[in-house]
């Protein structure tokens, strides 16, 4: 049983627009949503956040957005880099505690 | 800049063979993490650790495979034996709080396993 997923594996993008990456998640308990990118062999880091009483949290080029009715958050870059090219997992996180929930990864690529 | 270390970093096995991986977590971090993270799935917690003591370990298979933090510092995680199965990346992450916090975790560049 999924608690978060994230449907597309991969997305290619062209450098300088929009990248949306999204994800669902179905436990109704979790409260805080964070975005990690991993390159490969390398472990992943920390990217952003956001808590369940928000609706947007902007950080720079990334933007992540919570729709909380629909279970539903997407992270927004703009403008895409090619430096952004690797996998991004979102985790959650219920009010119990910080154990987190990963994604299983969407691939971006952008292009140069 | 602190950084989680884990080793080896690669690590090739036969199966019913003994592995064991080590990570030292970010220093003064009580919290510590073991996630494995199979080829284009997402991590998936083995066992939290808040200092010495294990906090959940519901998802590790205890039938083979065994963690421990004995003096709150480093964490070393073992399979015994390995199966086909184990072949992954182990991850080691820490956080300097449990409970809300952030919620944010450092992780290390982990341990590829490879049972052959």
């Amino acid at each position: 049983d999924q608690q978060v997923k994230q449907n597309s594996p991969s997305l290619s993008v062209q450098e300088g627009r929009i990248s949306i990456l999204n994800c669902d998640y179905t436990n109704s308990m979790f409260d805080y949503f964070l975005w990690y990118k991993k390159y490969p062999a390398e472990g992943p880091t920390f990217l952003i956040s956001i808590s369940s009483i928000k609706d947007k949290n902007e950080d720079g080029r990334f933007t992540v957005f919570l729709n909380k009715s629909a279970k539903h958050l997407s992270l927004h870059i703009v403008p895409s880099q090619p430096g952004d090219s690797a996998v991004y997992f979102c985790a959650a996180s219920d009010n119990a505690g910080n154990m987190l929930t990963f994604g299983g990864g969407t691939r971006l690529m952008v292009k140069p | 800049e602190a950084e989680v270390a884990q080793s080896p970093r690669y690590k090739i096995t036969e199966k019913s063979q003994a592995v064991a991986f080590w990570c030292d977590p970010i220093s003064g971090h009580a919290t510590l993490y073991w996630y494995r993270q199979i080829l284009g799935q997402g991590p998936e917690l083995l066992v939290q650790f808040q200092d010495e003591s294990v906090v959940d370990d519901s998802q590790l298979p205890k039938d083979r495979f065994s963690a421990e933090r004995l003096k709150g510092v480093d964490s070393t995680l073992k399979i015994q034996p390995a199966e086909l199965g184990d072949s992954a990346m182990y991850l080691c992450a820490s956080s300097s709080v449990l409970g809300r916090g952030t919620g944010e975790l450092f992780f290390g560049e982990g341990s590829r396993l490879t049972v052959l």
